[in-house]
């Protein structure tokens, strides 16, 4: 199973709602991250997560909040967003953080912030 | 810090002709390189890479990419495009230390018949 799934395909939330994001991979890797795409625009790394600990936060607001239940398991919870937070969510996992490793992507989250 | 520079935003191409798209690099240290492709609302997808030894990759999709180190370039090639080619392809490149990949701004390629 080399697949990465994320879930749900589509979100709409308002600017006061609570939700969140989830992730789940089965190939026994043991780094996960999160992305963030605009339109028209690559991946921006946002979190990096190593044997379930955190490992980078690029600086993200506070109003994301990563989470690693196990290391099959990638959420993101959502609070408090704004408009400009709108955009594709990319979750993908590597066998672990050495360079070189393939980093396997999920198909998204489609976030709407109204 | 390492960057990647894609030259040209839209490539269009004709079904059968060849695909070429242009990635260089900096970096500071050996590099490791990508090609991934993204179809629309879609995640993205490895196409090939290029870690160390054989300079000539070859992916899927009959995609390959050729590593040269004295032009700091890493250009995707494919001898006939197919329409189903059509999609938004990023190079990136990550050092040996450590797997985070810095990404070009992406090069949609548009195929017509």
């Amino acid at each position: 199973d080399t697949e990465v799934t994320q879930t749900p395909k589509h979100l709409v939330m308002g600017m006061t709602n609570k939700k969140s994001l989830k992730c789940e991979q089965h190939m026994g890797h043991r780094a996960m991250y999160w992305y963030k795409q605009k339109a028209k625009k690559p991946p921006e790394l946002m979190f990096v997560y190593s044997y379930e600990k955190l490992s980078i936060n690029e600086s993200v607001p506070s109003r994301f909040s990563p989470e690693c239940p196990n290391s099959s398991l990638l959420n993101l919870h959502l609070h408090a967003l704004q408009p400009e937070d709108s955009a594709l969510y990319l979750c993908a996992s590597s066998r672990d953080l050495s360079g070189g490793n393939e980093q396997f992507f999920g198909p998204g989250t489609r976030l709407t912030v109204l | 810090a390492q960057s990647v520079t894609q030259l040209g935003s839209h490539v269009s191409v004709s079904e059968g002709a060849l695909v070429l798209l242009r990635c260089n690099y900096s970096s500071s240290v050996p590099p490791y390189l990508f090609w991934y492709v993204q179809y629309p609302n879609q995640g993205l997808q490895l196409l090939l890479k290029y870690t160390t030894g054989a300079t000539l990759v070859k992916g899927i999709n009959g995609f390959e990419a050729e590593f040269k180190k004295s032009e700091t370039s890493f250009h995707l090639t494919k001898p006939s495009a197919h329409m189903s080619d059509a999609a938004e392809y990023f190079c990136a490149v990550s050092d040996q230390g450590f797997q985070k990949l810095v990404f070009g701004t992406g090069t949609r390629l548009l195929v017509s018949p």
